[in-house]
């Protein structure tokens, strides 16, 4: 079963707007991360953010996490076109099993 | 450091065959897992490895097996093949376990006619 689920499914906007998705998990957590996947490619690690913090910025990117809500989002400043990609979120769930479960991932497009 | 390499790329096979999925990594990593990814799905685990000889089911193992004799590989055997095994397969790898920036390999693109 899914652990994540990304909100939206897709999402198109113009190049140099904000992008803004979000995850949205089910049980406790130790961390989550966001990946991205490029068309036929394998995934590439953005961004881990612990349950005992609520925001982490890297280059473009802020993550947040409310763990009272059980969310996250990832907002991606002034998108590229080398931004469209596939984004997912991935949860490390705090329940004795470490195992990392993916969500279904939004797929985000760049229009130049 | 070549990072994670699968092979094959691609790969077509016929109901009941069986096939070997390679996947290796230079990073000394501890921790190695195969995911299958299909539309609509995400990632699902199939098989991880918390080191050299041992290894334990994932979400989606049947069908599926595994060993790890050395820490550089992490092969995936499809015993039998079938046609609900179409899908691309992940090898990542990590320093430790999941909390671990995990690192991903190209993919194969398996086909189960």
């Amino acid at each position: 079963s899914q652990q994540g689920e990304e909100d939206p499914q897709a999402l198109s906007i113009q190049e140099g707007e904000n992008a803004t998705m979000n995850c949205s998990y089910k049980t406790s957590i130790n961390n989550l991360q966001w990946y991205r996947q490029n068309s036929g490619r394998g995934l590439v690690h953005l961004i881990l953010i612990r349950s005992n913090e609520r925001e982490k910025h890297s280059g473009r990117l802020r993550v947040t996490l409310d763990t009272s809500k059980k969310s996250s989002s990832l907002l991606i400043t002034a998108s590229r076109a080398a931004d469209t990609a596939s984004y997912f979120c991935a949860t490390d769930a705090d329940f004795g099993n470490e195992k990392l479960t993916f969500g279904t991932g939004t797929r985000l497009t760049i229009i130049p | 450091n070549a990072g994670v390499t699968q092979t094959p790329k691609f790969q077509v096979l016929k109901t009941g065959q069986s096939m070997t999925l390679q996947c290796a990594q230079d990073m000394n990593h501890e921790y190695m897992s195969w995911y299958r990814q299909d539309p609509g799905m995400g990632l699902r685990l199939i098989h991880y490895s918390v080191g050299a000889g041992i290894t334990d089911q994932g979400e989606v193992p049947n069908g599926y097996n595994v060993s790890r004799s050395t820490t550089e590989d992490f092969p995936l055997r499809l015993l039998s093949a079938a046609p609900s095994q179409t899908s691309v397969y992940f090898c990542a790898s990590s320093y430790k376990q999941e909390a671990y920036e995990q690192y991903f390999g190209p993919g194969t693109r398996l086909t189960v006619t």
